[in-house]
């Protein structure tokens, strides 16, 4: 069975720390992509990768970052961790092939306090 | 890319079909329609997609009009699991940004 895997389930942390959000695939797709899901809102693009190093932002881009340096592996990245990315964080991936959809991951539930 | 506009809820009863309605008149012709669900706490499932044909595997059918400016996901036999928030989503292979508006809630009654 194909997985999107995010490493945690559940996180705190606290204000102003750094936090890494990891994801990994093990279907060889080229496009991963991280959302954030709060209540009323829907989810919402942060970042996605279309390819190994390459990224690009979201719509919600301020105050992350992100790697991939191997194709299976997208890391999102709190700089400094602020109370308003209390959230759902969503990781996702895509074939890069002809109208195929997104395989999600379970999400980490992330508290800043 | 195309937004769609879904009912916020609905409810459907357990072994009825469950008939989702979703609104997408601005859709251009190389735009695919797809399908997710989420059920609570979990991360969206992928459901089915389509173009202009209608579609049907082992969760679902899809049934798009001629114009395309509308579809209907079919859930043929509704199950108390079925319960979850159902998205509507449109874009072409090349679209990275999908977007997800906050879906119908439906709930299956016993």
């Amino acid at each position: 069975d194909v997985k999107v895997t995010q490493s945690s389930r559940y996180l705190v942390k606290r204000t102003g720390e750094k936090v890494f959000l990891e994801c990994v695939q093990d279907m060889d797709h080229e496009n991963m992509f991280w959302y954030r899901q709060d209540p009323g809102l829907g989810l919402r693009l942060i970042y996605f990768s279309y390819d190994v190093k390459m990224k690009e932002k979201g719509d919600i881009p301020e105050g992350y970052s992100v790697s991939r340096e191997k194709k299976e592996r997208f890391s999102l990245i709190l700089e400094s961790a602020s109370t308003n990315q209390t959230s759902m964080y969503l990781c996702a991936s895509r074939p890069g092939t002809l109208g195929l959809g997104y395989t999600f991951g379970s999400g980490t539930r992330l508290t800043v306090v | 890319d195309a937004k769609t506009t879904q009912p916020t809820s609905m409810d459907c009863a357990e072994g009825r079909a469950a008939n989702l309605p979703c609104n997408h008149s601005t859709i251009s012709g190389n735009e695919y329609v797809y399908w997710y669900r989420q059920i609570h706490s979990q991360g969206p499932q992928y459901i089915i997609h389509g173009l202009k044909n209608n579609e049907t595997n082992e969760m679902a059918s899809l049934i798009i009009t001629e114009d395309r400016k509308s579809s209907t996901l079919i859930l043929p036999h509704a199950t108390l699991r079925d319960t979850a928030v159902y998205y509507c989503i449109v874009g072409t292979s090349g679209t990275y940004k999908y977007i997800f508006g906050t879906g119908t809630r439906l709930k299956v009654l016993a």
